[in-house]
């Protein structure tokens, strides 16, 4: 009931298209869903995070999708450019508790 | 949001050594985590530093072999101690802002390498 479930495992976009990636998770008491980008040889960075109380959240060409009845939140990359080409962590937790449960990742590359 | 500065970046250790790796926040902040994450994994929580208490520890990770200590609300260390090449890894600290609105951020990572 802790597991967040994340795909694709890899994800191959064109330049310019729609990257998407999902995550669904089952413990309903999940208050905070983040989305972190690693690059290699770094520590993963916030992009962008949202709460349940908003079903979409956005922030320059960063997108989250919240659908809380079916228990599952998405990342869209609008324009994505070949420096977007990283690896995104989606995580949830409880407020109350301030423990991460994290997705497996998925690794983006942006074809030129 | 607050700056978050972890070192060494990178070491390579001798096998039987012990490294203590530094995170330091440029303001106070309650909750302080420290991280695992394998290449190509994702992130594996070690413990949580408390603020004048001992460290909480997660199944599979043990104080003697990574002590932790939180002298205060904006410093923190993790040390693996007698290391072996299975600890290779990426070691991250990690923090929780305070506020209705709290996020978690993280450190740039220790890759450590064990030879």
């Amino acid at each position: 009931q802790q597991q967040v479930k994340q795909s694709p495992q890899s994800l191959i976009v064109q330049k310019g298209g729609i990257s998407i990636i999902n995550c669904a998770y089952e413990n309903t008491a999940f208050d905070y869903f983040p989305w972190y980008q690693q690059f290699p040889g770094k520590g993963p960075a916030l992009l962008i995070a949202i709460r349940p109380d908003v079903s979409e959240k956005k922030e320059g060409r960063f997108t989250i999708s919240f659908n809380k009845s079916a228990k599952q939140f998405s990342l869209h990359i609008m324009d994505s450019q070949p420096g977007d080409s990283a690896t995104y962590f989606c995580a949830a937790s409880e407020d109350s508790n301030y423990q991460l449960i994290w997705g497996a990742g998925t690794k983006l590359i942006i074809k030129p | 949001s607050a700056v978050i500065s972890q070192k060494p970046s990178r070491d390579i250790c001798q096998r039987g050594t012990s490294l203590t790796i530094q995170c330091q926040v440029d303001s106070q902040v309650t909750m302080m985590f420290w991280y695992r994450q394998q290449p190509g994994q994702s992130l594996t929580l070690i413990a949580t530093a408390n603020q004048g208490s001992e460290a909480t520890y997660e199944s599979g990770f043990v104080i003697d072999k990574f002590p932790i200590s939180r002298p205060n609300l904006t410093f923190s260390t993790l040390t693996v101690s007698n290391m072996s090449p299975e600890d290779s890894s990426i070691y991250l600290c990690s923090f929780w802002t305070g506020g209705l609105d709290t996020e978690a951020f993280f450190g740039q990572g220790t890759r450590l390498t064990v030879v």
